[in-house]
């Protein structure tokens, strides 16, 4: 089983609203991520948790706050957005994080759009 | 620095052959992944290469010269389903073992009857 769920699938939100996206894995990856993708793009690297503590965080703005209530869960809060913050947004989990041979299994992701 | 340079188009015929390049340029090479992705959907894991040479895996090969910077992703028997954008990524080690994934445009695959 390599599935990630995301909920979710589509979601529109004001700039002064406050959602919440979230992502499960039940295949014991200890790596959970956020990414961001617009369109004809590849995938950017939002945040990074391992064994639930961020790892890295690529710069996002604070209107994006990560959070890994378990192994299992990730979140991602949303708050103040704006217009260009609409994309399709993916999570995806691996084994470990900083490890050979680790490959990131994606979910189907979140379409944002913000109005 | 990094640098992933992959065609951004190419057309090919059901039943065929199609070979989808990939060269990179980074400072710490640590493998590299080949996805699918169709349209507004997620990337899908095709394949992985650390070490040089050919990596089969069912209609879909992959390939690695580590020498030359240099990976394909080989699709026989195209089908009209294969008609996806295919995503190169190369895993980077940067400063303090940190491991991250630098990913091409994406080669965009239309499959023709």
């Amino acid at each position: 089983d390599t599935e990630v769920t995301q909920t979710p699938k589509h979601l529109v939100m004001g700039m002064t609203n406050k959602k919440s996206l979230k992502c499960e894995q039940h295949m014991g990856h200890r790596a959970m991520y956020w990414y961001k993708q617009k369109a004809k793009k590849p995938p950017e690297l939002m945040f990074v948790y391992s064994y639930e503590k961020l790892s890295i965080n690529e710069s996002v703005p604070s209107r994006f706050s990560p959070e890994c209530p378990n192994s299992s869960l990730l979140n991602l809060h949303l708050h103040a957005l704006q217009p260009e913050d609409s994309a399709l947004y993916l999570c995806a989990s691996s084994q470990d994080f900083g490890r050979e041979y680790e490959t990131q299994y994606f979910g189907p992701g979140t379409r944002l759009l913000v109005l | 620095g990094q640098n992933i340079d992959q065609p951004t188009e190419m057309t090919a015929t059901e039943g065929a052959i199609v070979q989808i390049n990939c060269t990179y340029q980074t400072s710490g090479f640590n493998g590299l992944f080949w996805y699918q992705q169709h349209a507004g959907e997620a990337p899908t894991f095709l394949s992985y290469n650390v070490l040089d040479g050919l990596e089969e895996k069912g209609r879909f090969s992959s390939f690695l010269s580590r020498s030359k910077g240099y990976s394909y992703l080989l699709l026989k028997e195209l089908q009209m389903k294969d008609s996806a954008s295919y995503l190169c990524a190369v895993r980077e080690i940067k400063s303090g073992n940190n491991r991250k994934l630098i990913w091409g445009l994406g080669t965009s695959l239309a499959v023709n009857p």
